[in-house]
């Protein structure tokens, strides 16, 4: 059955460096988002990503964040100067089609990212 | 805004009794409802997921939820849960304006021989 990988499965980097979490989603799908848990907290949405362009983020996907879908099997999230909260679990997710909320997402198995 | 609650985070069951993981939502659209669950080292895996229609769901692993539009609940059931159940459950809340899911806390399930 067709899943979503994720690497690495666990990242460690200092305050301030730069990091790059990649997904590949699954082959015919169209529509990805990332999502992120930090540890005892909600699972929350970051972003949402259709034919190269952000479709939708929330208030946590500021400046320091940005996706990119650099060839036809990678999506990825970068944070560009990390901070201590960012340190969580980050899921990647895809769709088929997308836009209208019914669509299943399939949820790769995390990267937990921890910042020192 | 939508915004989910459950409100049990842990839930402890002995093999083959039934199971209820309560979930209630909020919001001034018409919703779709999910329930995920996580294994232990695993990404979220849709159990079921509540888009129109009847108000009983059933999903995998012999979980069914029922929506009660009035209560504004999605809760989860299983009559007779297995050891191989124990994990993380969260509810999840969409709407056909986007495709951000909002999560609960989550539930652990902890089902014990």
């Amino acid at each position: 059955e067709p899943e979503v990988t994720q690497t690495p499965s666990h990242q460690v980097t200092q305050m301030g460096q730069e990091v790059i979490l990649r997904c590949v989603p699954i082959s015919n799908h169209l529509y990805f988002y990332w999502y992120r848990q930090i540890l005892g907290q909600k699972v929350e949405f970051l972003v949402s990503f259709y034919n190269n362009e952000i479709s939708e983020k929330s208030e946590i996907f500021d400046d320091q964040f940005s996706v990119e879908r650099p060839d036809g099997s990678n999506f990825t999230l970068k944070i560009r100067s990390t901070k201590l909260e960012d340190s969580a679990m980050y899921f990647c997710a895809s769709t088929y089609y997308g836009g209208d909320g019914t669509d299943t997402q399939y949820f790769g198995p995390g990267t937990r990212l921890t910042v020192l | 805004a939508q915004s989910v609650t459950q409100l049990d985070s842990q839930v402890p069951v002995f093999e083959e009794a039934p199971v209820e993981l309560r979930c209630n939502y909020s919001s001034s659209v018409s919703v779709y409802l999910f329930w995920y669950v996580q294994y232990p080292n695993q990404g979220l895996q849709l159990l079921l997921k509540y888009l129109s229609g009847s108000t009983l769901v059933k999903g995998i692993n012999g979980f069914e939820a029922e929506f009660n539009k009035s209560q504004t609940s999605f809760h989860l059931r299983k009559p007779s849960v297995h050891i191989s159940d124990t994990a993380e459950y969260f509810c999840a809340v969409s709407d056909r304006n986007t495709d951000k899911l909002i999560f609960g806390t989550g539930t652990r399930l902890q089902v014990f021989p």
